[in-house]
């Protein structure tokens, strides 16, 4: 059972770069959503999707961009990489609203 | 602004005793609050959840239960096993509303054998 596969697993990238942390559900969930992890601060949401079409901004957008052409992929972009952007991504996604989400393992991303 | 807080980082539980993960929220528009556990390396997996309808649920060794007027829930796990040694999240949400979720920053917990 796949359920959210996150790719690259890992990346060191170089200020300044764009990157696209790529995000695919096989579940058919209608939401999805991309928060980062760090250390004292937990998961922030970054972007969210209701539904394929459209998304929403979280609590922590600026620097990122994200899609959503279809139900299964929800790619997530940094235009130009900063230091503070070091984080862990995790990628989610839920049937509907009131549902439990269902995380990738995440992708460990270091910006030098 | 923390509106979901986990005010202890960590916690230390004997195995086969019981373990009390706590969570406090301050936006009266939560309605629905979720536990996830995190092992190292992986995503959070999906542990138990409760309406503001109820005040308990419980799904085997595991219980959440919720004080609406103290704006506090709380996760009982009864007994603890070696491999429940994790990081717990809480996280809320408003069902009237979008879909985001709040989490809070987390409980490490560690079940000593």
């Amino acid at each position: 059972t796949a359920g959210i596969t996150q790719a690259p697993t890992s990346q060191i990238l170089a200020a300044g770069r764009s990157m696209t942390l790529r995000c695919t559900q096989d579940m058919r969930h209608n939401a999805m959503y991309w928060y980062r992890q760090d250390l004292g601060l937990g998961l922030r949401l970054i972007h969210y999707s209701n539904t394929a079409g459209t998304t929403g901004k979280g609590e922590v957008p600026d620097g990122y961009s994200v899609s959503r052409a279809n139900t299964d992929d929800f790619p997530l972009t940094l235009a130009s990489a900063v230091p503070s952007q070091t984080s862990v991504y995790f990628c989610a996604s839920s049937a509907n609203r009131n549902q439990p989400q269902h995380f990738g393992d995440g992708t460990r991303l270091s910006i030098l | 602004d923390q509106q979901v807080k986990q005010n202890s980082p960590s916690l230390s539980v004997q195995e086969g005793r019981i373990s009390i993960l706590n969570c406090d929220y301050t936006n009266s528009m939560f309605d629905y609050f979720l536990w996830y556990k995190k092992y190292p390396a992986e995503g959070p997996t999906f542990l138990i959840s409760i309406s503001s309808i109820k005040d308990k649920n419980e799904d085997g060794r595991f219980t959440v239960f919720l004080n609406k007027s103290a704006k506090h829930l709380s996760l009982h796990i009864v007994p603890s096993q070696p491999g429940d040694s994790a990081v717990y999240f809480c996280a809320a949400t408003g069902t009237s509303g979008t879909y985001k979720y709040i989490f809070g920053t987390g409980t490490r917990l560690k079940v000593l054998a």
